[in-house]
């Protein structure tokens, strides 16, 4: 079983439209977790942390179920520009050092 | 806003020939990391560098690759005989914090590298 598991996508979308993408993680001990950007040929960029009570930034919205293993991203009102790779990301404490696990990304494609 | 700088961005090379890829850290960061993207696919972690030390490298970190700093500011990640599977985009990253549970790591713009 893959360490961070997402749904490829891609998704196409209107803009102004609702979009949520789902994330699983299989190991039981993952510290932390992340929602990461990427544009094409770019670093990846984060942009949100996930805390167990869910959190909010703008139009963004995640959540996270320990029992689960589950993570998610909520992205409300589509913009042109939030087109790009969302990774999932999971921070594994290992070795007495912490080190990122990303997920293969979500394609998000938001046209006019 | 400071970054993590990342030379060459694309570097071409002949296969069995040695590459040496430069990082320049956030200035008070401790923590490094290198991680690579190979075209399509997921980014994978290799290594992670503290006290001028490994702490924790991945599978794909082979004896082929090593990692150095070599004075205060530099970040390489050399790997000595190339093969085209190490065709891929390189992001070295930092952190201030190696152990902070939410500690954000900084990634570099990458180094795309290209074995022919």
């Amino acid at each position: 079983r893959k360490e961070v598991e997402q749904d490829p996508g891609p998704f196409n979308v209107p803009e102004g439209a609702t979009v949520a993408f789902n994330c699983t993680y299989s190991n039981s001990a993952s510290q932390s977790f992340f929602w990461y950007r990427q544009d094409c040929r770019k670093e990846p960029k984060l942009l949100m942390s996930v805390y167990s009570s869910g959190n909010e930034d703008g139009r963004f919205t995640a959540q996270l179920n320990r029992a689960s293993q589950y993570i998610s991203l909520l992205i409300r009102d589509s913009k042109l520009s939030d087109s790009a790779t969302y990774l999932c990301v999971v921070r594994m404490f290992s070795g007495g050092y912490n080190k990122l696990i990303f997920g293969a990304g979500t394609r998000l494609a938001v046209h006019p | 806003e400071p970054e993590v700088t990342q030379t060459p961005s694309h570097q071409v090379t002949q296969m069995g020939q040695e590459v040496i890829l430069r990082c320049v850290p956030i200035s008070n960061h401790l923590y490094f990391y290198w991680y690579r993207q190979i075209l399509g696919q997921k980014v994978e972690f290799l290594v992670s560098f503290y006290n001028n030390e490994i702490s924790e490298k991945s599978e794909i970190f082979d004896d082929q690759f090593s990692v150095e700093r070599p004075d205060g500011s530099n970040f390489t990640l050399k790997i000595r005989s190339t093969k085209l599977e190490d065709s891929a985009m390189y992001f070295c990253a930092s952190s201030s914090s190696g152990t902070g549970v939410y500690t954000e790591a900084f990634f570099g713009q990458g180094t795309r590298l290209t074995v022919v």
